[in-house]
């Protein structure tokens, strides 16, 4: 069971938006801004596309974006492309000095 | 252009010892804290281990027990993990990654550990 939780599986339409939760606690997710958020293709190693809550790192697409309500983190990938289905990953510094990871989510192109 | 490339990985017994390496490259490697995270087959990542820039501060993931020790040689611009008491649960890709305030902006390949009899 990991620290974080995340939906299994999330799909959507090319064109359309969706949203991946990450639920944490006051601990973690709720207290730091230290929350990231990761792709990762089949095979290739993780690439970070959010950091901070909501900062895209430099050639990241602007199409992704990262909120926070409580201790729910969130990203957007708004205008889905083929490209954009892989696993994500959601990260959060956590009080106990220890980073956690969500147990991912599948994003389905349809 | 960063590069991070670990090795060292291969096939142990359980119980056996393993030392990975990571070579940094094309940044400033004093200047950064470092982690070590790792992904079981099919799974998901898994954090184990963060050093700051200058070696000072260490913390690990408890679900290690104290097994691993996360080191660094800023004159080698290399990062360690010394991995103790392996276990089968052990085998995964073992990623090397740049630490900016709790963001991982930068992945190595990975190494992979196989932990079998």
């Amino acid at each position: 069971q990991s620290a974080l939780t995340q939906p299994a599986s999330v799909s959507g339409s090319p064109g359309q938006s969706i949203t991946i939760s990450c639920t944490g606690t006051s601990s973690d997710i709720g207290y730091f801004n230290y929350v990231s958020w990761y792709q990762q293709h089949p095979g290739k190693t993780p690439k970070l596309m959010i950091y901070d809550v909501i900062k895209r790192p430099s050639g990241v697409s602007n199409r992704f974006s990262g909120s926070r309500s409580g201790n729910t983190a969130s990203l957007t990938i708004s205008g889905l492309q083929a490209e954009d289905e892989a696993h994500y990953y959601c990260s959060s510094y956590a009080s106990t000095n220890t980073l956690l990871f969500g147990g991912g989510t599948k994003v389905t192109v349809l | 252009e960063v590069q991070l490339v670990e090795s060292g990985g291969g096939l142990v017994q359980p119980g056996e010892s393993l030392r990975l390496s990571c070579a940094a490259s094309g940044f400033t490697f004093r200047g950064y804290s470092m982690n070590w995270v790792r992904q079981a087959p099919g799974k998901g990542l898994e954090w184990l281990s963060y050093i700051s820039s200058t070696s000072s501060t260490t913390y690990y993931a408890d679900s290690l027990e104290g097994r691993f020790t996360i080191s660094r040689d800023n004159a080698k611009n290399s990062l360690y993990l010394q991995m103790s008491r392996l276990r089968a649960e052990d085998t995964a890709i073992y990623f090397c990654v740049r630490d900016t305030f709790w963001s991982l902006d930068f992945w190595g390949q990975g190494t992979l550990v196989t932990v079998s009899s």
